[in-house]
């Protein structure tokens, strides 16, 4: 059972334009979210994150959006560069699941981004 | 400052032969994990520890152990290979969380390709 769900498994943008990932999920347990990106042959990086008491968190081209009543998050990257081109998994954390940052991961969505 | 490192990069094992993947961290971080990476599937847990000397099971913990006897290394063990553990194998690291803060953000290592034959 998928508790996080990234239903767009690649999405292509034009440089400049606003590239909106999206990322759904079912456990109403999850109080805190954070999105990954991954380029080929690397390790995830982290990106950008949000607590389940926000709707909003800004970080420079990076937005992430949470609406907790449609368990719904996405993430926003205006302007696109090409440099964004890559795979970015959204990952969930539950509420008391103990001390550690026990995570949950969407299944990635690969963005291109093209000239 | 290196981060978290994973050795080796690539394997081919035959059905049967076991292995140990090592990760280290040089950030002194308290927590470790070891991921899983399968098309359309993500990525998921493995064992995670939550300091030295300790760890415990994730969402998918069959067929592997793990230790980890000092701080900065976390050890993966196959040891009886099968197929289905071919995959792409990812360590990651944390701080531990702070009073009254979340420091949830996982440092990855670069993966590790290993098929099974």
């Amino acid at each position: 059972d998928q508790q996080v769900k990234q239903n767009s498994p690649s999405l292509s943008v034009q440089e400049g334009r606003i590239s909106i990932l999206n990322c759904d999920y079912t456990n109403s347990m999850f109080d805190y979210f954070l999105w990954y990106k991954k380029y080929p042959a690397e390790g995830p990086t982290f990106l950008i994150s949000i607590s389940s008491i926000k709707d909003k968190n800004e970080d420079g081209r990076f937005t992430v959006f949470l609406n907790k009543s449609a368990k719904h998050l996405s993430l926003h990257i205006v302007p696109s560069q090409p440099g964004d081109s890559a795979v970015y998994f959204c990952a969930a954390r539950g509420f008391n699941t103990g001390t550690a940052s026990k995570l949950t991961f969407g299944t990635g969505t690969r963005l291109q981004v093209t000239l | 400052n290196a981060g978290v490192t994973q050795t080796p990069k690539f394997r081919v094992l035959k059905t049967g032969q076991s292995m140990t993947l090592l990760c280290a961290q040089d950030m002194n971080h308290e927590y470790m994990y070891w991921y899983r990476q399968d098309p359309g599937m993500g990525l998921r847990l493995i064992h995670y520890s939550v300091g030295e000397g300790t760890t415990a099971k994730g969402e998918v913990p069959d067929g592997y152990n793990v230790s980890r006897l000092k701080k900065q290394n976390f050890l993966l063990g196959l040891e009886s290979a099968a197929p289905s553990q071919t995959s792409v194998y990812f360590c990651a690291s944390s701080y531990q969380r702070l009073a009254g803060g979340r420091t949830d953000t996982q440092y990855f290592g670069p993966g590790t390709r290993l098929t099974v034959l």
